[in-house]
C-alpha cells in the first residue's frame, strides 16, 4: 500500500448525524490535507496539518466541520449534524513537505458522503 | 495565490499532442505553477510543476513563457486513458493549499 488510502469509500448518511471520514496518508509523509468536491465543482480547501504545528483550519466552512490527525499519521475529519449541502467527495492528499512551494501532493481515492 | 484561466474544454485525436493552455498574468516571481489532472471518480494525480524553466517529465512537458505570464501543458502522444479534468494551479512558496480552478476538460477521441 505505498499511496494515500481514504475509508470509507461510501457513506450515505441522515440529515442530522455525525460522520468521521478516515484518511491514512503514505508512509513518512508530515503533511496532510482535506480537500472537498461536489458535484460538478472543483476541489475546495479545507484544512492543512503539518508535522506538529497548529493545522491551517481556514477553509473549515463551518464549525460543525471538525479534523485530528493523531500521531502525526492517521487523520479523520468528523462532520457533525450533517446537511445536505455537506454531500460531496471528501478527498484527502500527503507530501513529503518541501519549503519553498515544490512539494507534491498525492491524493487518495476520496470518500463520497451523501446526506439524504 | 494567483488565478489561472483555462478553456472549459478540448479535444484531441488519439496519437496527437495534446497542448493545453493555462494563463496566470498576476503571477508572482515566487510562485510556481502546477498541474494536476482529474480522471472521472478518481482522486486528483500529479503531473508536473515549474518555476521558470521548461520541464518535462515521463508524462507530459511544461512550457512557461519568459514573462510567466501563460503556459502550455503538453501531452505528447494523447491517449484514450488522458481523458479528464485538467487543473493548472500557481501557488506561492509559503502557501501548502492548492487552490484548483474549473480546469479544462480534455476529451481524447479514437
Amino acid at each position: 500500500g505505498a499511496g494515500v488510502s481514504q475509508s470509507p469509500s461510501n457513506k450515505v448518511t441522515e440529515k442530522g448525524k455525525d460522520v468521521e471520514l478516515r484518511c491514512d496518508p503514505i508512509s513518512g509523509h508530515t503533511a496532510l490535507y482535506w480537500y472537498r468536491q461536489s458535484l460538478g465543482q472543483g476541489l475546495e480547501f479545507l484544512i492543512y496539518f503539518q508535522g506538529n504545528s497548529a493545522p491551517d483550519k481556514s477553509g473549515l466552512p463551518s464549525d460543525r466541520f471538525s479534523a485530528e490527525r493523531t500521531g502525526g499519521s492517521v487523520s479523520t475529519l468528523t462532520i457533525q449534524r450533517t446537511q445536505q449541502e455537506d454531500s460531496a467527495v471528501y478527498l484527502c492528499a500527503s507530501s513529503d513537505f518541501t519549503s519553498g512551494g515544490k512539494d507534491t501532493q498525492y491524493f487518495g481515492p476520496g470518500t463520497r458522503l451523501t446526506v439524504l | 495565490d494567483a488565478k489561472t484561466t483555462q478553456p472549459p474544454s478540448m479535444d484531441c485525436a488519439e496519437g496527437r499532442a495534446a497542448n493545453l493552455p493555462c494563463n496566470h498574468s498576476t503571477i508572482s516571481g515566487n510562485e510556481y505553477v502546477y498541474w494536476y489532472r482529474q480522471i472521472h471518480s478518481q482522486g486528483p494525480q500529479y503531473i508536473i510543476h515549474g518555476l521558470k524553466n521548461n520541464e518535462t517529465n515521463e508524462m507530459a512537458s511544461l512550457i512557461i513563457t519568459e514573462d510567466r505570464k501563460s503556459s502550455t501543458l503538453i501531452l505528447p502522444h494523447a491517449t484514450l486513458r488522458d481523458t479528464a479534468v485538467y487543473y493548472c494551479i500557481v501557488r506561492s512558496y509559503n502557501t501548502d493549499k492548492l487552490i484548483f480552478g474549473t480546469g479544462t476538460r480534455l476529451q481524447v477521441f479514437p
